[in-house]
Parts: C-alpha cells; structure tokens; sequence
C-alpha cells in the first residue's frame, strides 16, 4: 500500500524549533519528487517546500526561507522539515505529499500538527 | 489571501448538477494545468481530477474537471450526500516558482 506517514509536530513557542519526519512506504521514493503543504484551521493548503528525487535540488515559499530546510534520506525512504525560527503564524497541520505523474499530489500523509505559541 | 479564488460555498440536492468554479490569471492557471482535490473534515485532502480534466483510478465519472482561459471548473453530476466535503483548486505558478491553491469551496448536499 502506498502510503506517508508524517511525525514529529507538537507545541513549540515562539522561536523554537521542531524537525518534521516523513516516512515513505509502497512506492519508490528515491524516484520521487517531495513536497510539504501546510494547512492552518480552516483555511486552504498552502505549498512549504519542495525536494527533488536526489536531494540537490530545493525550493521554498516566501514565507519560510530562511527558517525552514527540506531533506531527505533515500535509503531511509524518509522525508524531513527542519522548522527554526517558528512564529505563530507557522500554527498548521504540517503534510507531506509525493508530486506523481500527473502534476499533482497524487500521495498524501495523514498530517502532524505543528502549534506555535506561548 | 489565497492566489486562486474560489467561491467559499456551494450547495445541491441529491441528483442535481452542480459547477464550482477557480479563477487564477496568466502567471498560474493560464500557463498550467489544474488539479482538484477534495478534503472531508480531520483528513487529507485528496486528488480528484488532475491535467486539467483526468481522474485517477477511484474517482467515479461524476466528476469532471474544464479549464478555458485563467479559470478551471469541476463539475459534479449525481450529487450524493458523501461528496459533502471541501473542494480545493491547485495548479503551478510561474511568478511564485511553486504550486498555489484556492481558498476552497465547502460542498454542501442539502
């Protein structure tokens, strides 16, 4: 069965740091492209960062360069988020999600929830 | 604020017809193909139509998907009760170099 599992959110305060875990299964993850989306209460998903199949390459949203660093470890089959510097405004359920063939996110995890507050 | 604009509500009798409509411009949905998703509430969201009009394997032939222009529209025809869900639009973005996403559409099935 294809499937992602993210963990690793939790309560952190203004400034704090957290590291999100992806863990890949039913697929062939070294071939795949890897995205996180966050999601804030009520609003729409809004794209965080994305890694190419081998790691070299990296983008970011505005809103998190500089803060924040997508990884991965293939022979893990693992995706990560490195979260520094977080602010309120970071307060989302944190999803990864595989960019298939089709041009969309055709693999999503369950989610972890990230809360940023004091 | 979200880049693609989407109605916040939409609502239908079982049976009926109905569209839920995105609008973008040139720099996103103009230059891309669409993809729709669809969330129940505590879950992921997930695909429903990609490239525009294609669905994956699962998604029955109630659902379809057009683009024209900088706006894309899914349709959803046989309302059922399960489709009561929320309806997101997403495509790429050349000015913002990443994928963006509408603001959502809650489906109501009266």
């Amino acid at each position: 069965e294809v499937q992602l599992e993210e963990s690793g959110g939790g309560l952190v305060q203004p400034g704090g740091s957290l590291r999100l875990s992806c863990a890949a299964s039913g697929f062939t993850f070294s071939t795949s492209y890897m995205h996180w989306v966050r999601q804030a209460p009520g609003k729409g998903p809004v794209w965080v960062s994305r890694i190419n199949n081998d790691g070299s390459m990296t983008t970011y949203a505005d809103s998190v360069k500089g803060r924040f660093t997508i990884s991965r470890d293939n022979a893990k089959r693992t995706l990560y988020l490195q979260m520094n510097s977080l602010r309120v405004e970071d307060t989302s359920v944190y999803y990864c999600a595989r960019f298939g063939s089709g041009a969309a996110f055709d693999v999503w995890g369950l989610g972890t929830m990230v809360i940023v507050s004091s | 604020q979200s880049v693609l604009t989407q109605s916040p509500s939409a609502s239908g009798t079982p049976g009926q017809r109905i569209t839920i409509s995105c609008s973008g411009s040139f720099s996103n949905i103009g230059g891309n193909t669409v993809n729709w998703y669809q969330q129940f509430p505590g879950t992921a969201p997930q695909l429903l139509i990609y490239r525009n009009s294609q669905r994956p394997s699962g998604v029955p032939d109630r659902f379809s998907g057009s683009k024209s222009g900088t706006s894309a529209s899914l349709a959803i025809s046989g309302l059922q009760s399960e489709d009561e869900a929320d309806y997101y639009c997403s495509t790429w973005d050349d000015s913002l170099k990443g994928p963006v996403f509408g603001g959502g559409t809650k489906l109501t099935v009266l």
